[in-house]
């Protein structure tokens, strides 16, 4: 059965620094990894899919790399500002269905 | 202009009350879903429509009743609500099915339901 988990649950880092948030899942054989933002009070923001054939796929100041045969996958968020404060979910797509599978999220805080 | 829109925002109500959510998409898109979000934060899908055809019926309760009138809507209809059911509902639209190249999913703002 297939498991996400993203650890730290919480992370708090000052402005300006680069950052990394970490997803790890227990089944290799997964269609493709996305990387969700999730703002208090509203829904979540599709910020990058990465197909299984793929090891990275880059938007602005976020990178997000695939490690299949380790089962991990890394968000890279560089000169981090405070609006970047947010919720981050990770979410595998398993070959087999048509399901999301989701970790609990690392809620990000950056401090001016 | 909103993309994908759920009213209500708030929903308190009584157990053994039957409420309804509903959900529209501006985009387009041909497939929608529900998902609940419980209170570790974790997201479950329980239902997907793709072009007004129900796709995926995950386990949930029988009280639960998912109608697309359309293709751009997709309601929610919650009967005899238990306190177990108290969490974000978030409706969400893609523009092809789960596991195509076209499966990024766009959000709704969530409902948050309490039951009382």
């Amino acid at each position: 059965k297939q498991e996400v988990t993203q650890i730290p649950a919480a992370l708090s880092v000052p402005e300006g620094e680069n950052l990394v948030l970490n997803c790890s899942f227990t089944d290799s054989a997964i269609y493709n990894l996305q990387w969700f933002r999730q703002d208090p009070g509203k829904g979540l923001t599709s910020l990058l899919l990465i197909q299984s054939s793929q090891r990275e796929q880059t938007s602005g100041r976020l990178n997000a790399s695939l490690d299949k045969s380790s089962g991990r996958s890394t968000l890279y968020i560089a000169a981090s500002q405070p609006g970047d404060s947010a919720t981050y979910l990770c979410a595998v797509r398993p070959d087999s269905n048509y399901q999301l599978i989701w970790g609990a999220g690392t809620k990000l805080i950056i401090k001016p | 202009d909103t993309a994908v829109s759920q009213t209500p925002k708030y929903l308190v109500t009584q157990m053994g009350n039957d409420k309804s959510i509903k959900c529209e998409q501006n985009l387009g898109h041909d497939t929608m879903y529900w998902y609940k979000q419980d209170s570790k934060k974790f997201l479950k899908i329980m239902f997907s429509y793709n072009n007004k055809e129900l796709i995926i019926n995950e386990t949930v309760p029988n009280r639960f009743s998912p109608k697309s009138p359309d293709k751009a809507h997709l309601n929610l209809h919650i009967n005899s609500l238990e306190l177990g059911d108290s969490a974000v509902y978030f409706c969400a639209s893609s523009p092809g099915l789960a596991g195509s190249h076209q499966e990024t999913q766009y959000f709704g703002p969530g409902t948050r339901l309490l039951v009382l």
